[in-house]
């Protein structure tokens, strides 16, 4: 079975604070593919990595950070000195080439950044 | 600004009314999305198109019928819905080639009523 847990349903910090969200997946397949989505108050879902099993670099972008461990099956998400524009819900998500195009969605995170 | 677009970005219709939701990108994807999500709640998948075919039917009921007229264009059909379909209704398009592995591009949505 595959499944995506973001345990943490709501977080708040004041601006400038660093936060990290987190992401826990379940796949018995060897090939699969994690993303990171940002859905802001206007609605529309916003890409923000993908990264393959096989992949275990982290990745930085500007402020944002992921962290890959395939040894705890975690792809935590860190934003360093948030902004209140970075106010959304985070959805984590899986998909694997036996699933075709089925992306498994975690409930995801509203984070609240306060000024 | 989203290179997918929705409309209308609001929709109000009685149980009765005969309405569409239109969806366009211009990125060259060939695979093609519709989601519905509820507040608070994450995308959960109902159509898929690939190459203009539809590849996947999540079970969804007959009340919602798609379209792809071209590679382009991506049509929902709404006929007698009842109000537990109200929803927010997102049009997604990925590249085909990449296989699973690559991201989604989602439009704004179109925010459904139904009284």
């Amino acid at each position: 079975a595959q499944k995506v847990t973001q345990a943490q349903t709501e977080i708040s910090v004041v601006e400038k604070e660093d936060v990290t969200l987190d992401c826990v997946y379940e796949t018995r397949d060897t090939t699969y593919y994690l993303f990171w989505y940002k859905q802001p108050p206007s609605g529309e879902l916003v890409f923000l990595i993908r990264r393959n099993s096989f992949d275990e670099q982290n990745e930085i972008s500007g402020r944002y950070s992921w962290n890959f461990q395939k040894s705890t099956s975690s792809f935590n998400f860190t934003i360093t000195a948030s902004q209140v524009v970075d106010s959304a819900v985070y959805f984590c998500a899986l998909n694997n080439p036996s699933g075709t195009y089925k992306y498994i969605f975690g409930t995801g995170t509203r984070l609240k950044v306060l000024a | 600004d989203t290179e997918v677009t929705q409309t209308p970005k609001h929709l109000v219709m009685g149980m009765t009314n005969k309405k569409s939701l239109k969806c366009e990108q211009h990125m060259g994807h060939r695979a093609m999305y519709w989601y519905k999500q509820k507040a608070k709640k994450p995308p959960e998948l109902m159509f898929v198109y690939s190459y203009e075919k539809l590849s996947i039917n999540e079970s969804v009921p007959s009340r919602f019928s798609p379209e792809c007229p071209n590679s382009s264009l991506l049509n929902l059909h709404l006929h007698a819905l009842q109000p537990e379909d109200s929803a927010l209704y997102l049009c997604a398009s990925s590249q085909v080639s990449g296989g699973p592995g690559v991201g989604l591009f989602f439009g704004s949505g179109t925010q459904l009523s139904v009284l």
